[in-house]
């Protein structure tokens, strides 16, 4: 069974800093692209992040660009999501998705449950 | 980027009737349309990927189709687990977008 699992999620004060993970199971973790979205709740989906399957190619939404930073290692099976920077804006549920570049590089075929971040002095 | 235009923003239909959700492009994105679904508190499932092609396991009452750049989502006969947001989703295109989501209530 596929399972994408974020941790790291919380309440973090305007300027601080927190790190998301995103643990895999039930695929071979890298044949896949990996994402990061979010959505305000209540409101609709935003696409964040993606790497590559060996890490060497990253892209941001321009309103993360130079804040964040996505990682992953393959031979834990986890991607990262580091935000630096935070601004209220960024409050949000945070999800990871994978996709088959074999497929479509930004067709997202399953999602890991999501994780609260809350950016609140 | 390209703009996903979805409608309606809500629908209130009763369980066996037929739906239908439409997604609107302001760009060719050709066949590279999803469509989504999520409960409250869940994330996102897909559904329907490249216009028409059903995600493995998703019953065959969900159907998807294109005409130009306008996308359809149909629900064939609804039951009481398909009450949800909707959103369709082009990957044709960097970055990939999402409409706003139409929301599936029970009448």
């Amino acid at each position: 069974e596929v399972q994408l699992v974020e941790s790291g999620g919380g309440l973090v004060q305007p300027g601080g800093s927190l790190r998301l993970s995103c643990a895999a199971s039930g695929f071979t973790f890298n044949n896949y692209w990996l994402h990061w979205l979010r959505q305000v709740p209540g409101k609709g989906l935003v696409w964040v992040a993606r790497i590559n399957n060996d890490g060497s190619s990253i892209s941001y939404a321009d309103s993360v660009k130079g804040r964040f930073t996505m990682s992953r290692d393959n031979a834990k099976n986890t991607g990262d999501l580091q935000m630096n920077s935070l601004r209220a804006e960024d409050t949000a549920v945070y999800y990871c998705a994978r996709s088959n570049p074999a497929l479509a590089v930004y067709y997202l075929d399953y999602w890991g449950q999501g994780i609260l971040v809350t950016v609140s002095s | 980027d390209i703009q996903m235009t979805q409608s309606p923003s809500s629908l209130s239909a009763s369980v066996g009737d037929r739906v239908t959700i439409t997604c609107r492009a302001n760009g060719d994105i050709h066949n590279y349309l999803a469509w989504l679904q999520q409960k409250p508190g869940k994330a996102p499932e897909s559904l329907i990927y490249a216009a028409s092609s059903l995600q493995s396991g998703v019953p065959s009452r969900f159907s998807g189709s294109r005409s130009g750049t306008d996308f359809t989502l149909t629900i064939s006969s609804l039951q009481p687990e398909d009450f949800a947001t909707y959103y369709c989703q082009q990957y044709n295109l960097f970055p990939p977008t999402f409409g706003q989501g139409t929301r599936l209530e029970i009448k």
